[in-house]
């Protein structure tokens, strides 16, 4: 059962423009929500997250938006630039467990940035 | 600061055959999670480790077993290797077992069964 859906599976580019990626989720408890970026041979690194009680968060030239309501957050890449090119995951878990707060990951969306 | 290495970088097995793969945190940490990655899929939980004991296990077969040393460092051990079990391991660390806190991720060991 996958638990977080996440599309494009990949996405083009121009440099300068914005990228956009979507995620859903179903299950209501989940309230962290990060996104990672991997590059080939490397493992994924932590991009930015959110937790629901905000709906919009923001880092330099990339933005979370969060829709409690619809069970869906997005990542926009503003000023998109070649070097953002990579893999990208949306990922979410729960915070207020006993046990491992394990991450959900989404299947990915292949960025690429063209010039 | 060194961040969370992972050996080997790349194995190949043969269908039957065990394997061990190891981790190091990343100074501070005390807890080591492990992810399979298949090609073109994100990363699965497999189960997380601290204070020496495992804390949490995703969905995987009790032939995926880990241990977790005093120093933090951990090890996963996959026995009787399917060909399904070819993929990217990878190990992240975090300061605590809490949710919300960053994991950071080794680049991942290359596991080939054939």
């Amino acid at each position: 059962q996958q638990q977080v859906k996440q599309s494009p599976q990949s996405l083009i580019v121009q440099k300068g423009g914005i990228s956009i990626i979507n995620c859903a989720y179903e299950n209501t408890a989940f309230d962290y929500f990060p996104w990672y970026q991997q590059f080939p041979g490397k493992g994924p690194a932590l991009l930015i997250a959110i937790r629901p009680d905000v709906s919009e968060k923001k880092e330099g030239r990339f933005t979370i938006s969060f829709n409690k309501s619809a069970k869906q957050f997005s990542l926009h890449i503003m000023d998109s630039q070649p070097g953002d090119s990579a893999t990208y995951f949306c990922a979410a878990s729960m915070t207020n467990t006993g046990t491992a707060s394990k991450l959900t990951f989404g299947t990915g969306t292949r960025l690429q940035v063209t010039l | 600061e060194t961040g969370v290495t992972q050996s080997p970088t790349h194995l190949i097995k043969t269908r039957g055959q065990q394997v061990t793969l190891r981790c190091s945190s990343q100074s501070g940490h005390n807890t080591v999670s492990w992810y399979q990655q298949a090609l073109g899929q994100g990363p699965q939980f497999i189960f997380q480790y601290y204070r020496e004991e495992e804390n949490g296990r995703g969905n995987f077969p009790p032939r995926f077993s880990g241990l977790q040393f005093p120093n933090y460092s951990s090890e996963l051990n996959v026995n009787a290797l399917e060909l399904d079990d070819s993929a990217l391991y990878l190990c992240a660390s975090s300061y605590s077992p809490a949710g919300g806190n960053e994991q950071f991720f080794g680049p991942g060991t290359r596991l080939t069964v054939l």
